[in-house]
């Protein structure tokens, strides 16, 4: 089955700068990877995602990255605010023939104002 | 818009008591419907998942169990809850390519 990896498990990081999260996934047969953040006692909410046919893109102040051949995505936030402060989970999913979603440990992202 | 509902919001309840929680979704049909527990600080754990009705996939075994009887409704259940069921229970739905969760039941075991 699939495994996704996700790193780094906390990242701190100063109001304005960037951070950056990194997944890896094993199935090659996995075509579509969402990205959830998730604030403290609330659900996860889908913030961005992309599809195996598509290298990046982007949302504002977010943007996703997509190397089919490495098999690894990553979540790039740029000007990072206090708000931005929140848990974010990766995932992978074969969404035309798979019904699972497999999701990465998370990442505990601060922001220091 | 699509809707997902879940009830209730927190729980307390003893060692040895059951258990059920329930989970609609509204504004779509046939959606693949999931059932994940979250402990503290903790990742996301499948614990089933259902493709239609009366169609349940569990991912680990435990003492719990799903069912699916409408298309639209999910519920998750326990004949004798452990301490170790203690956390944060998220129903998802999702049709191809998107999947969204419901608000979460807080379940203490005590």
């Amino acid at each position: 089955g699939e495994n996704v990896e996700q790193h780094p498990s906390t990242l701190s990081v100063q109001e304005g700068d960037s951070a950056v999260i990194k997944c890896t996934y094993s199935d090659s047969a996995s075509n579509y990877f969402p990205w959830y953040k998730q604030e403290l006692g609330k659900r996860p909410q889908l913030i961005i995602d992309i599809r195996s046919n598509v290298g990046e893109k982007k949302d504002q102040r977010i943007a996703v990255t997509l190397n089919k051949t490495a098999k690894h995505f990553s979540l790039h936030i740029t000007e990072t605010q206090p708000e931005d402060s929140a848990v974010y989970f990766c995932a992978a999913s074969a969404w035309n023939t798979g019904n699972q979603f497999y999701f990465g440990t998370g990442t505990s992202l601060t922001v220091i104002p | 818009s699509q809707t997902i509902h879940q009830w209730p919001a927190t729980l307390v309840q003893p060692v040895g008591s059951p258990l059920s929680l329930e989970c609609t979704v509204e504004g779509t049909s046939n959606p693949n419907l999931y059932w994940y527990r979250q402990a503290a600080g903790r990742g996301l754990q499948l614990l089933f998942y259902s493709v239609g009705i009366g169609q349940i996939s569990s991912e680990v075994p435990q003492n719990l169990s799903a069912s699916r009887p409408q298309d639209r409704q999910f519920i998750l259940s326990s004949k004798k809850l452990l301490l170790s069921d203690s956390g944060f229970y998220l129903c998802a739905w999702s049709v191809p390519g998107e999947q969204y969760f419901g608000p979460g039941t807080r379940l203490t075991v005590t």
